[in-house]
């Protein structure tokens, strides 16, 4: 079946650290990825997305790119901030049209000043 | 509307009785979600819909749990009798249609069963 793995959290880095959040999934074919993320009292929101293998997706220097020959999709920004505390969650969409997204369990990241 | 809504944002319910979750998408937006989201368990699908039909109702837990959507809009999510396991924050979201393309979360309800 279909499914997402993320790395255990928490996360805690200090501001402009470095930042991995790995993501590895399970799916028939090549479904697109998605990284959402929950800031504390918000909906979820889509962060960034890749539809196909060797894709970046990018937005507010969080990047991750699409591996086929890993199944990964993981996160990384080069300097985080404390505004990125935050859940993070990896997702999939399956090949098949009309389908909805599988969700990872969520990384909480603590970034302190 | 502007983005989703549900109501209520806080439900508490005794143990064994019914409640229903509602869910208001965003205008034109053909596919609606469902999803727990519990401690731990990260975010759990229950049920979408594109359009009034629900063609993955995969996720619902029980036969305690029921879905419908009327109109291609509002949807409401029903919990029959209900139990302390079914607390949890209880998300809706809507997209363009199913699939591939970005889904807006509503900012949920939270159940709590007594």
């Amino acid at each position: 079946g279909n499914s997402v793995t993320q790395m255990e959290g928490p996360v805690t880095l200090s501001e402009e650290a470095f930042l991995t959040i790995n993501c590895t999934y399970t799916a028939t074919g090549y479904p697109s990825l998605f990284w959402y993320v929950q800031y504390p009292g918000e909906g979820l929101q889509l962060l960034l997305k890749a539809t196909k293998a060797d894709d970046k997706g990018s937005n507010k220097g969080f990047e991750a790119t699409y591996r086929k020959e890993t199944t990964s999709f993981h996160l990384e920004k080069g300097s985080v901030q404390v505004s990125d505390s935050a859940v993070y969650f990896c997702a999939l969409v399956p090949l098949q049209a009309g389908t909805a997204l599988i969700f990872g369990k969520g990384t909480t990241l603590s970034v302190s000043s | 509307g502007a983005g989703v809504s549900q109501s209520p944002s806080n439900k508490v319910t005794e143990k064994g009785k019914d409640v229903e979750l509602r869910c208001d998408p965003i205008s034109g937006h053909t596919a609606l979600y469902w999803y727990r989201q519990s401690l731990g368990q990260g975010l759990e699908f229950l049920i979408y819909f594109q359009g009034n039909s629900a063609p993955d109702k995969s996720g619902l837990p029980s036969d305690r749990f029921s879905a419908e959507r009327t109109g291609g809009s509002v949807s409401t999510l029903t919990i029959q009798r209900t139990q302390q396991e079914d607390s949890a924050v209880y998300l809706c979201a809507s997209s363009l249609v199913a699939g591939n393309t970005e889904a807006f979360f509503g900012q949920g309800t939270r159940l709590t069963v007594v």
